[in-house]
Parts: C-alpha cells; structure tokens; sequence
C-alpha cells in the first residue's frame, strides 16, 4: 500500500514554478522520500530523492518539512515537457527495497 | 547507451501462450524488478531479485516466473497467458543505497 497522498491532477503555465504537494505522516525514520515521474508510454523517471534535507538537482529542488510527513516538489520554470504523473514514494534505503506507486499527480502543464 | 533495456516493446500473442520479456542493465546493479501497469495505470510490483536470488514475490500468479541467468539480466516468462495479462510490464534495477530505481521503456503486452 502506498504510503503518501497526493493531488490526483494540478495545472501549471509553462515558465513558471510548478509546485507538486506530498503528505507522508507515517514515514518512519529510515525512510526517504522520491520523486518519479512518468511521461506518457515511458518508464518512470527517477527526479531526486532526500532523507530530511532540503535537496536540489538539475531536474527540480524538494522541500521536506522540519516533521517530514509532507515534502514539495518543486520545477522551477515548467515546460510542457514537463507534463506528466508525478510520483511521491517513502522507501527505506536497504537492498531489495521497492518503491511502492501510488496514484500520483498528474501535472498538466499549459502555454 | 540503454541504461536498462527490454525487448521486445510490443508483445502481441494469443490466449494459452507462453511468452518471455527479457530485460538487461548495463548500470552494474545488484537488485533488479518487474513492474505491471495496468489499464488503470497503476504500477505494482511483481518481482524482485537481488544477487540472483528472489527476495520479494508479490502475490502474482505461479504463471509468471521470473529467472536471472546472470546479474544483469532478469526475465520475465509468462505461461498459459490470460486475457487479464495485458498490461504494459516495466524492468527496473538499482543498487544498494544507490538514488533508487532506473527502468526500462516497458513492453506491452496484449493477450487476445
């Protein structure tokens, strides 16, 4: 069972920041947060993932909450490539820990 | 070059069948999996193979058998398909305290 909420769709205008929300209140301290996203008939896509920290890539920055049982994803000036499901997945960092999807977020992005 | 690759991207076959996907990664890892997506779009694990040996087996049905000659392949084989078998399949692999899973571009599969 997936451990995270997510919105199930959110719309953002291209060039600007796109602002994707994630609760997790039952994440346990060995857990770590990660962002997929999949693109219409690909794999999934690994974005980035972070423990407690606040963590930025190439892709996109994620914000976790001082408590941890919410985190943001953020693409700071979205593209209509962008357009795809969002997936926020709590997964312990051991061998053989799978990632658990939920339904994610489908973000459409707009001209 | 393919990090994670599957052959082949389209399956179309018919019912009672036995099928195989095959998967590699060239990533070096040392746990590879098998995802199913389907209609609804949910992707659920199936597998999950470490050092070639299983180590998580979902509740999937006996048909579906998962076999890794070596550690970086893992291929799925598919007895006695099923109308309910058709599903996109999704390969994946990571390794231990890596940044998580990469996968495959998927193979899709229609039972008719």
């Amino acid at each position: 069972d997936a451990k995270t909420t997510q919105p199930t769709s959110m719309d953002c205008a291209e060039g600007r920041a796109a602002n994707l929300p994630c609760n997790h209140s039952t994440i346990s301290g060995n857990e770590y947060v990660y962002w997929y996203r999949q693109i219409h008939s690909q794999g999934p896509q690994y974005i980035i993932h972070g423990l407690k920290n606040n963590e930025t890539n190439e892709m996109a920055s994620l914000i976790i909450t001082e408590d941890r049982k919410s985190s943001t994803l953020i693409l700071p000036h979205a593209t209509l490539r962008d357009t795809a499901v969002y997936y926020c997945i709590v997964r312990g960092n051991n061998a053989g820990n799978m990632l658990t999807f939920g339904g994610g977020t489908r973000l459409m992005v707009k001209p | 070059d393919t990090a994670v690759s599957q052959t082949p991207k389209y399956l179309v076959t018919q019912m009672g069948n036995d099928k195989s996907i095959k998967c590699e990664q060239n990533l070096g890892h040392d746990t590879m999996y098998w995802y199913k997506q389907d209609s609804k779009k949910f992707l659920k694990i199936m597998f999950s193979y470490n050092n070639k040996e299983l180590i998580i087996n979902e509740t999937v049905p006996n048909r579906f058998s998962p076999k890794s000659p070596d550690k970086a392949h893992l291929n799925l084989h598919i007895n006695s398909l099923e109308l309910g078998d058709s599903a996109v399949y999704f390969c994946a692999s990571s390794s231990s305290g890596g940044v998580g899973a990469f996968f495959g571009q998927g193979t899709r599969l229609t039972v008719v």
